[in-house]
């Protein structure tokens, strides 16, 4: 059974760079047909595409965010991060990263963390 | 960018009732790529639904999906107690990847 656990700051200073892992287990993130991703949800609002990566190194973000994100995989710890600089009180939300599958022509995350709120505020 | 249009924003049903969800799309969405997910309070979103019409491992076989196009539907047939929660459609057949804005079912 994958699992998935963010981890990280949950309070960062308005303008700094939020900062936030997520450690897999259960399986490799170096298998083949998984992309590793991270989607926000505001509270009480619904959910937001934040991008993905892939062990290979490719990656996809959200154009919303795309110039102050980063998502990179680290195989040798089997863990993904995000990093999203200059942050507002905008990105105040709950973090979760999922397993992003490509499989029948289909696109859709089937394992999630349980997510960890950031918050944004000085 | 695809905007995903979920109604009603809540559904106020009492169990063994049907629940009929609709997800209208901004543009035509590949069926393959229309998701869709079940979100209780305080937990992650689950798989419900991919391909527009295939259930995920383990999903009961009262959950179902169907559409094409812009307009697409999930289907409760006959709600349980632990189905009351927020069901939210995805796309991924044009990037950037786009959610519904959520509909909540609600016991009556």
């Amino acid at each position: 059974q994958v699992q998935l656990q963010e981890s990280g700051p949950g309070l960062v200073k308005p303008s700094q760079t939020l900062s936030l892992t997520c450690t897999v287990s259960g399986g490799s993130i170096s298998s083949g047909g998984y992309y590793w991703g991270w989607i926000r949800q505001h509270p009480g609002k619904g959910l937001e595409w934040v991008g993905y990566t892939h062990y290979s190194g490719s990656t996809s973000y959200n154009p919303s965010l795309q110039s102050r994100v980063t998502i990179s995989a680290d195989t040798s710890r089997n863990q993904f991060s995000l990093k999203l600089g200059s942050v507002t009180a905008a990105d105040t939300a709950l973090y979760y990263c999922a397993r992003g599958v490509e499989s029948s022509s289909s696109f859709f995350f089937d394992y999630w963390g349980q997510g960890t709120l950031v918050t944004v505020s000085s | 960018e695809i905007v995903l249009t979920q109604s009603p924003g809540t559904l106020s049903l009492s169990p063994g009732e049907r629940a009929t969800l609709s997800c209208r799309a901004s543009q035509s969405v590949s069926s393959s790529y229309l998701v869709w997910y079940q979100q209780k309070p305080g937990q992650a979103p689950r798989l419900l639904i991919f391909g527009a019409s295939r259930r995920a491992t383990g999903i009961p076989d009262r959950f179902s999906g169907s559409g094409s196009g812009t307009d697409f539907t999930l289907t409760i047939s006959r709600l349980e107690s632990e189905d009351f929660a927020v069901y939210y459609c995805q796309q991924y057949g044009s990037s950037p990847l786009t959610f519904g804005g959520g509909t909540r079912v609600e016991i009556k």
